[in-house]
């Protein structure tokens, strides 16, 4: 059974930051593309980035850009997302999935970035 | 970036009525179109991918088609647990983009 768990979310101030982990099992990780999509309260989804396979390539929304880094660990079958300079427009759950199809999803953390 | 223009906002509709959902690109994207639906508090589920193809598990009601730049999502035969919202997605060019998320709910 494909498995995707979310953790690292929480309350964090603007201008800090903040580290997801997506723990990825079920399925051969290193085969897949990985990415991240948020939802901020009462709103719809929003892409936030991707990663190839490899990690050798990634993809991020301009808003998030030079601010957020996805990344992964392959041996740990795990996905990253390290936000820098987070903003309130950040708060959001965010959810890991796999592949372009986005056929599994975690159950998200949430966000909260507030002083 | 490719927007994804879906229509309508919200619908309203009986049991028993056939529903459609509309997505139409701001530019081509072939087949790289899929349909999520999301209930409340819980995570988005894979409807259809490839425009037309249902997702395993997805019950046969549901179904895809494709006209020109328009993307639809019908339901033949609603029923009460398919009360959601749903969002479109086109994943031909990076940036993914959602539609705005189509309300459906019973009258």
């Amino acid at each position: 059974e494909v498995q995707l768990v979310e953790s690292g979310g929480g309350l964090v101030q603007p201008g800090r930051s903040l580290k997801l982990s997506c723990a990825a099992s079920g399925f051969t990780f290193s085969n897949y593309y990985m990415a991240w999509v948020r939802q901020a309260p009462t709103k719809g989804l929003e892409w936030v980035a991707s990663i190839t396979n490899s990690g050798g390539s990634t993809y991020y929304r301009d808003s998030v850009k030079g601010r957020f880094t996805i990344s992964r660990d392959n041996a740990k079958s795990t996905l990253y997302l390290q936000m820098d300079s987070l903003r309130s427009e950040d708060t959001a759950t965010y959810y890991c999935t796999r592949g372009h199809t986005y056929p599994y999803w975690g159950q998200g953390t949430l966000v909260t970035v507030s002083s | 970036d490719i927007q994804m223009t879906q229509s309508p906002s919200s619908l309203s509709a009986s049991l028993g009525d056939r529903v459609t959902i509309t997505c139409r690109a701001s530019q081509d994207i072939g087949n790289y179109l899929s349909w999520f639906q999301q209930k409340p508090g819980k995570s988005p589920r894979l409807m259809i991918y490839g425009a037309t193809n249902l997702e395993d598990g997805v019950p046969s009601r549901f179904s895809g088609s494709r006209s020109g730049s328009d993307y639809s999502l019908t339901i033949s035969s609603l029923e009460s647990e398919d009360t959601a919202i749903y969002y479109c997605l086109q994943y031909d060019k990076y940036p993914d983009t959602f539609g705005a998320g189509t309300k459906l709910e019973l009258k």
